[in-house]
């Protein structure tokens, strides 16, 4: 079964300092994806990165950053010079390709991030 | 930008009233899916849909909740007769079919609260 990990339930940090939100999956499938959402205080789901499990290559967007290591099971998130504006709930999910061919997502609990100005 | 809209926003029921929650996906996608967030927790997959039939869904959703699409746009979920527990944000999204961007796209949520 899939299951996905954030030891980090909740994180305060300094507007302009740099932080680290972690990210551990388990699955048995040999493909399968990774994801990024964000949720501000308005609620909804924002995308932000997706990585299949043959790409390993870290990515870059801005201030965002995503570190993919298979060794570890890990897909940790950094937000470089953190503004208020990052303020929100991250969440990590994965996919896999269940029975009937859906790509269901499982999500973990989410870490809740604050940025203080 | 395409995006996936839900209707209403907000929604507060009776226990035992029927509610219906609407979201129209994104025009070339075709897998369908709902989600719930209880209050403070995590997302939690309810259902996907595929050619106009459930292709899975989780144990959450039981024998009170069905899903439909009616016609070319809408997609709908049903519930019979809801519950307390049933209080959550219901979220929609959409996505190409597998093999091409499996990206799944949320809609902005309908805040179901039962009193």
């Amino acid at each position: 079964a899939q299951k996905v990990t954030q030891a980090q339930t909740e994180i305060s940090v300094v507007e302009k300092e740099d932080v680290t939100l972690d990210c551990v999956y388990e699955t048995r499938d040999t493909t399968y994806y990774l994801f990024w959402y964000k949720q501000p205080p308005s609620g909804e789901l924002v995308f932000l990165i997706r990585r299949n499990s043959f790409d390993e290559q870290n990515e870059i967007s801005g201030r965002y950053s995503w570190n993919f290591q298979k060794s570890t099971s890990s897909f940790n998130f950094t937000i470089t010079a953190s503004q208020v504006v990052d303020s929100a709930v991250y969440f990590c999910a994965l996919s896999d390709l269940s029975g009937a061919g859906s790509y269901q997502l499982t999500f973990g609990k989410g870490t809740k991030l604050s940025v203080i100005p | 930008e395409p995006e996936v809209t839900q209707t209403p926003s907000h929604q507060v029921t009776q226990m035992g009233q029927e509610v219906i929650l609407r979201c129209v996906p994104i025009s070339n996608h075709l897998y369908f899916y709902w989600y719930r967030q209880i209050l403070g927790q995590k997302v939690e997959f309810l259902v996907s849909f595929y050619n106009n039939e459930i292709s899975e869904k989780s144990e959450i959703f039981d024998d009170q909740f069905s899903v439909e699409r009616p016609d070319g746009s809408n997609f709908t979920l049903k519930i019979r007769s809801t519950k307390l527990e049933d209080s959550a944000m219901y979220f929609c999204a959409s996505s190409l079919p597998v093999g091409l961007a499996e990206t799944q796209y949320f809609g902005p949520g309908t805040r179901l609260l039962v009193l």
